[in-house]
């Protein structure tokens, strides 16, 4: 079974500009949950979607947003970005909500 | 607010010896996972941890929950050199979805 993939894995953006990260889930695994990890705050929550609704929201500004398609895959978007932004954002899947998460490689996004 | 603290933040260790990361949360939960990290890469699910008293291992390392002390240990029985990692401990609540709080993390290195 493929595991969680997630698109572009590298990304180089300037401030104040935005964007759209992709993650495809596990097949038949209905849950996707985005996290940031930066050096400074480590790993922190910023959504889950399941059944394309949000279902939790993590403490980022309103910047930050995602969504859910029917397909189960899901997309997250950062607009006016800083350099703060900068990490390593990843995506992982569970079968349910509140299930056992499955963690996607990741996509490294830095803004100069 | 859950909090998730994980001691200690960095442990050197000579290939052979034993250690143990240990795992405070800071509100009731039967749920705890351990995760690895190499460098630049995603996160590995280690173990899952679902009930008072679970225990588990895999090769040199073993993991334990305490519910009732709010306590997961990671015991490294004789280290080798490919142990060589960052170590996570995360945190969810029953009933509340995918939503993981992580600990900061143990940075270990295992030297010849």
């Amino acid at each position: 079974k493929a595991g969680v993939t997630q698109t572009p894995r590298y990304l180089i953006k300037t401030r104040g500009q935005q964007v759209t990260l992709s993650c495809s889930p596990i097949s038949g695994h209905r849950s996707v949950s985005w996290y940031q990890q930066t050096p400074g705050q480590g790993l922190q929550f910023l959504f889950e979607y399941f059944s394309e609704t949000q279902r939790n929201k993590g403490n980022f500004p309103g910047r930050f947003s995602g969504r859910q398609f029917s397909n189960s895959r899901s997309e997250m978007n950062v607009s006016t970005l800083e350099l703060g932004d900068s990490a390593l954002y990843l995506c992982a899947s569970s079968p349910r909500t509140g299930g056992e998460q499955y963690f996607g490689p990741g996509t490294r996004l830095t803004v100069t | 607010e859950l909090k998730v603290e994980q001691n200690p933040l960095f442990l050197s260790m000579q290939e052979g010896k034993n250690y143990t990361i240990y795992c405070n949360y800071s509100t009731t939960s039967d749920r705890l996972y351990w995760y690895r990290q190499d460098p630049g890469k995603s996160l590995e699910s280690l173990f899952v941890l679902l009930s008072n008293g679970a225990v588990k291992q895999e090769g040199r390392l073993m993991a334990s929950l305490d519910t009732k002390a709010r306590l997961s240990t990671l015991h490294i029985t004789a280290a080798v050199h490919d142990l060589s990692a960052t170590y996570f401990c995360a945190v969810d609540i029953y009933g509340i979805g995918s939503k993981l709080t992580f600990g900061t993390g143990t940075r270990l290195q295992v030297t010849l």
